[in-house]
């Protein structure tokens, strides 16, 4: 199985700052990773997909990076809507894994 | 628009049997192009992929769960449902079930439902 580690657990930033979230993975996973934003009470929304696609109506302040075992998610101006949580999903092997997420909250 | 919905009891006894249901509007679920697939969140935690169905038979599961679980289609209905047995405790949580691209380029959950909490208690 491969273990997604995601760092921080807790980003602490304000409004208008630059986010950046790491996604380490135990094994290589090529490109084949995605990440999620998940706000209190509601299901995940897929943001990036092949570490680097933004998905349909994501902002371009979504930026996804990395290949092989290291991957980041950029978010290059904080929205108030964008604190939420992040986590990263690879699809490279079975069983499909998820990292623990990253907090991103108002400072 | 293709959207899921989640039915199914929100409290189950431990040993019995979790039965979920996802309804799918807006998409065949008889197409071999795409994943069905049920994601867990215990409260207050991450994302736990339970299991994924194509094409009405076949499945894949993930290990941890693979001896209770199982994942199965009604086309006549659109729906695939979800059932877990011997549940404890520790399978309290929102279960959500999600589509996931299988030929198409977008091959990750999307969309999802809304979720479902399911309890675990006597």
């Amino acid at each position: 199985e491969i273990v997604l580690t995601q760092s921080p657990a807790t980003l602490s930033l304000s409004p208008g700052e630059r986010a950046t979230l790491s996604c380490r993975a135990s094994q290589s996973v090529i490109s084949y990773l995605a990440w999620y934003q998940q706000k209190p009470g509601q299901a995940p929304r897929l943001l990036i997909y092949d570490a680097s696609k933004r998905a349909t109506g994501i902002p371009d302040r979504f930026s996804g990076s990395g290949s092989g075992t290291d991957f980041t998610l950029t978010i290059t101006s904080l929205e108030p809507e964008d604190f939420a949580v992040y986590y990263c999903q690879q699809r490279r092997t079975w069983p499909l894994t998820f990292g623990g997420g990253t907090k991103v909250e108002i400072k | 628009q293709l959207q899921l919905q989640e039915s199914g009891p929100g409290l189950v006894k431990p040993s019995e049997t979790l039965s979920l249901t996802c309804t799918v509007s807006g998409d065949s679920i008889s197409s071999s192009d795409y994943y069905w697939g049920w994601i867990r969140q215990p409260p207050g935690k991450g994302l736990e992929w339970i299991g994924s169905i194509y094409y009405s038979e076949n499945t894949n599961y993930n290990p941890s769960l693979k001896s209770r679980v199982t994942i199965s289609v009604d086309t006549s209905k659109n729906q695939f449902s979800l059932r877990l047995t011997s549940v404890t405790a520790a399978d309290t949580a929102v279960y959500y079930c999600a589509r996931r691209g299988r030929t198409v380029v977008v091959t990750w959950f999307d969309p999802w439902g809304q979720g479902t909490l399911v309890t675990v208690s006597s």
